[in-house]
């Protein structure tokens, strides 16, 4: 079954809306740490956030905020005023570190900020 | 310091070959693992080194292996290339040490680009 599941395939907004990219996750685990990853056009995926299971304060970094909701099982990730360099595939991913201890991806959501 | 590195960034080979992939971690990483990445999958993941040592691996046929060395540089070698094996392949290090490996924030190098004829 998929653990990860990023429903939007690609998203486009223009430049300076606000976009949230949805992540819902599956696990029978108390304990589990979730991610998401940026990964832009050079390919290297980049880290963004790390959550883990106990933790469903919402957080602020800049423009980004995530939303963690246990009850639903989701982990959403918005930008707030979009700009070009948000450009880029998203993924969330999730590590069920008593289980298996490997991280597992979503599909990702490729993110298009148009100017 | 010095990012993840891999190398070769683009290879082609033709079926039934066999390539060797190679990925340096940051300085002090011990743990790396490897991510197959394609359009249709995603990102998928191959298996994980700690101290020379396989700590776990994704579901991937035998054809897929790896290995570290006693300085955390690992290599991964698929044999038998088939059409499907047409990927970016990523690595990625961590500085996590202990049981707990994927807690932590992996670094991701700029992946290996295989295209197989």
């Amino acid at each position: 079954a998929q653990k990860v599941t990023q429903a939007q395939t690609e998203i486009s907004v223009v430049e300076k809306e606000d976009v949230t990219l949805d992540c819902v996750y599956e696990t029978r685990d108390t304990t589990y740490y979730l991610f998401w990853y940026k990964q832009p056009p050079s390919g290297e995926l980049v880290f963004l956030i790390r959550r883990n299971s106990f933790d469903e304060q919402n957080e602020i970094s800049g423009r980004y905020s995530w939303n963690f909701q246990k009850s639903t099982s989701s982990f959403n990730f918005t930008i707030t005023a979009s700009q070009v360099v948000d450009s880029a595939v998203y993924f969330c991913a999730l590590s069920e570190i008593y289980r298996d201890d490997k991280i597992i991806f979503g599909k990702g959501t490729r993110l298009h900020i148009l100017p | 310091k010095a990012g993840v590195t891999q190398t070769p960034r683009y290879l082609i080979k033709t079926r039934g070959q066999q390539v060797t992939l190679s990925c340096s971690p940051i300085s002090g990483h011990r743990s790396v693992s490897w991510y197959q990445q394609t359009p249709g999958q995603g990102l998928q993941f191959l298996f994980e080194y700690f101290s020379e040592t396989q700590r776990n691996k994704g579901n991937f046929p035998g054809r897929f292996s790896g290995r570290q060395f006693s300085n955390s540089r690992s290599e991964m070698n698929v044999s038998t290339l088939e059409l499907g094996d047409s990927a970016l392949y990523l690595c990625a290090s961590s500085l996590a040490s202990g049981r707990q490996t994927n807690t932590g924030e992996l670094f991701f190098g700029e992946g290996s680009r295989l295209t197989v004829l």
